[in-house]
């Protein structure tokens, strides 16, 4: 497909891992990013990885990439309630100049 | 570092009154800004690429009259909607990119509420 696709939502209970997958389409893509969205902010850059690269770990959040089949996950170690928010995946599609093709969302709630 | 200012927060307007957002990059000089609308529950729709002292690219379907983009410095681009209407109401949001790895940093977003 033509679109960059998440599942819409997620649930988890506090404690447990969040994995957060995306499916991109320009498999030429340098660069991939994760974005947070909070209610009424803007995004927030969390992490990104090189498209050379098959995982990224920064802290609690580990950035798997399968360039085969174009597949982008996020996994969040011990997600807290603050970590409830919508979760972007973003890539940087060739010819595009600086210009980011974005995800449609994922929606993480985090419950006690 | 990286931090991208958006005034005003939050806007609510008559039925035919233009209306300025301003974007601003505090702390980094940033050659091109980008102009997101977002509608509720949706992901972000790219609306224009702004470029310090060159007319703004706009995306196909986005109206350049309606949506003026002026970017007269490297740290400052404004986004005017003119003549607003009920259904420019959105969230919107801009980004400002650092070189290297074309990262964009994100104000904090305009909700715009046109009565």
């Amino acid at each position: 497909g033509e679109d960059v696709e998440q599942s819409l939502f997620l649930s988890v209970r506090e404690g447990d891992s969040s994995v957060i997958n995306c499916t991109y389409t320009d498999s030429s893509s340098t660069y991939l990013y994760w974005y947070k969205q909070e209610p009424g902010a803007g995004l927030q850059l969390l992490t990104y990885i090189f498209s050379n690269m098959d995982m990224k770990q920064d802290q609690r959040l580990t950035v798997l990439l399968n360039k085969k089949d174009k597949h982008l996950s996020l996994r969040i170690a011990d997600t807290q309630t603050g970590d409830s928010a919508i979760y972007f995946c973003a890539e940087n599609p060739t010819g595009g100049g600086n210009k980011l093709t974005f995800g449609t969302g994922t929606q993480l709630k985090v419950e006690l | 570092g990286a931090v991208v200012s958006q005034h005003p927060s939050r806007v609510i307007c008559k039925s035919g009154t233009s209306v300025k957002i301003e974007c601003r990059s505090l702390d980094f000089q940033a050659t091109t800004m980008f102009w997101y609308r977002q509608f509720p529950k949706q992901s972000l729709m790219l609306m224009a690429t702004s470029n310090e002292g060159s007319k703004a690219t706009y995306e196909q379907g986005v109206e350049k009259d309606k949506f003026l983009i002026n970017h007269a410095s490297l740290t400052l681009s404004t986004l005017t909607v003119t003549s607003a209407h009920p259904e420019d109401s959105s969230f919107y949001i801009c980004s400002a990119t650092l070189a290297g790895p074309g990262i964009q940093y994100f104000g904090a977003g305009t909700r715009l509420s046109v009565l």
